[in-house]
């Protein structure tokens, strides 16, 4: 079973630039979601895709988008790069089984580390 | 809306220490709490878990009972080991839908031989 897989390990972008990150979920799983962590603090949560459509999203601006594949993989792309973009980028993986309130286990890959000069 | 809050760290202990590091959390109902772990240049790595009120989740020789009366998920271990040193975060799922999790901001733990 080959688990969440992300890549770049390490990318360094200057600001006002684009960035696309990758993301392979865990075999078997239908949804991917993103999250910024940046230093020192805990993930926070950017969005999610299901069914190759946002399922959800958390508190950031539209410069953040993404794409699911109908292998299940995912981009993240951050548009007009700033400063505070600087985090460590956590991409999860799971088998969503429909239904609200109900919580499916999610698998973290290692992250993608952006520096933004 | 629904949040942890966990010790501010960072927290510096010898080997063979007791370990805890408190977890409050506020949600409406009951959800699963969780306690991750990230060593360092890795992502998150699920600890433990506990899915109701009373539980114990444990994994590795850590422990962290979900207390309601309290609101209360603190991680427990009885003697670290410097391999044990990593960020630890406490966490619970958004109730509200898409299938996301709320993390606190972490703790460090750095165990000394």
């Amino acid at each position: 079973e080959t688990g969440v897989t992300q890549s770049p390990t390490h990318l360094i972008k200057t600001r006002g630039q684009q960035v696309t990150l990758r993301c392979s979920s865990q075999s078997g799983h239908n949804t991917v979601s993103w999250y910024q962590q940046a230093l020192g603090q805990g993930p926070q949560f950017i969005f999610q895709y299901y069914r190759e459509e946002e399922n959800g999203r958390g508190n950031f601006p539209p410069r953040f988008s993404g794409l699911q594949f109908p292998n299940y993989s995912s981009e993240l792309n951050v548009n007009a790069l700033e400063l505070d973009d600087s985090a460590l980028y956590l991409c999860a993986s799971s088998l969503f089984l429909g239904g609200k309130g109900s919580y499916n286990e999610q698998f973290f890959g290692p992250g993608t580390r952006l520096t933004v000069l | 809306g629904d949040s942890v809050t966990q010790m501010e760290g960072p927290v510096t202990l010898s080997e063979e220490a007791f370990l805890t590091i408190n977890c409050t959390y506020t949600a409406t109902g009951y959800p699963s709490l969780f306690w991750y772990v990230q060593y360092p240049g890795e992502g998150l790595q699920l600890l433990l878990k506990a899915t109701k009120a009373d539980d114990k989740g444990s994994n590795k020789g850590f422990e962290a009972t979900y207390r309601k009366e309290t609101t209360s998920f603190h991680l427990e271990k009885g003697s670290v080991q410097v391999s044990d040193s990593a960020v630890y975060f406490c966490a619970l799922p958004d109730q509200t839908g898409a299938n996301n999790l709320f993390f606190g901001t972490g703790t460090r733990l750095t165990v000394i031989p």
